[in-house]
């Protein structure tokens, strides 16, 4: 059983301050990672996904993978209160077809 | 330009009833899943199919069954409903495989009672 675990929170941060995410995964082959954003009641939506090692930025958002110690985390730069919502992790295996998530961390954005 | 279209978006069954959950894609995808979200539990994948003619079983296939019918459709079928099958489901589609990110339907609310 591949596990992806995420901190539930929730992590509760002032507007404009940096919401750091993290997540771990258990599959030493996983091969792509995904950050989604789901608000309530709402899909998920993509908002950055990452391949290799090191940082991606996509405005205020950065991706950080370090394959070696088997995390992935997502940095939200000027937080707005428009971004809380859950984060879900998501990674995928040796068999590319299969995608797994983590439980989510609810991040609340205080104005 | 639809995306990932799921029907429906409510449901309430009883106990030992039986539905089909219909999602169609256009956007030319081969690969297409269903996944369920529980309170607390993230998104579980039920079922998948890689390409046109094939479907595997994933995390919590237990209970389900899925067909897809062609490219851009793949239903989810409950036989006979239990209450452990009340959830959120949601369709996504990928256009080839994990390197690609899912996009996901809108989602059916499902209660069994």
């Amino acid at each position: 059983q591949k596990e992806v675990e995420q901190n539930s929170g929730p992590l509760s941060v002032p507007e404009g301050a940096i919401a750091s995410l993290n997540c771990t995964y258990s599959d030493r082959g996983s091969q792509s990672f995904f950050w989604y954003r789901q608000y309530s009641g709402k899909s998920p939506e993509l908002i950055m996904f990452i391949y290799s090692n090191g940082d991606k930025e996509d405005g205020r958002f950065t991706a950080q993978l370090n394959k070696a110690s088997q995390y992935v985390s997502l940095l939200i730069r000027d937080s707005q209160p428009s971004d809380s919502a859950t984060y879900l992790c998501a990674v995928t295996g040796d068999n590319f077809n299969k995608f797994y998530f983590g439980s989510g961390t609810k991040l609340n954005v205080k104005p | 330009n639809a995306g990932v279209t799921q029907t429906p978006k409510f449901q309430v069954l009883k106990t030992g009833q039986s539905m089909t959950l219909q999602c169609a894609q256009d956007m030319n995808h081969n690969s297409m899943y269903w996944y369920r979200q529980d309170p607390g539990m993230g998104l579980r994948l039920i079922y998948y199919s890689a390409s046109e003619g094939t479907t595997d079983k994933g995390e919590v296939p237990n209970g389900y069954n899925v067909s897809r019918l062609n490219k851009r459709e793949f239903s989810l079928r409950l036989e006979s409903a239990a209450p452990s099958q009340t959830s959120v489901y949601f369709c996504a589609s990928s256009e080839a495989g994990g390197d690609r990110p899912l996009h996901f339907g809108n989602g059916t609310r499902l209660t069994v009672t």
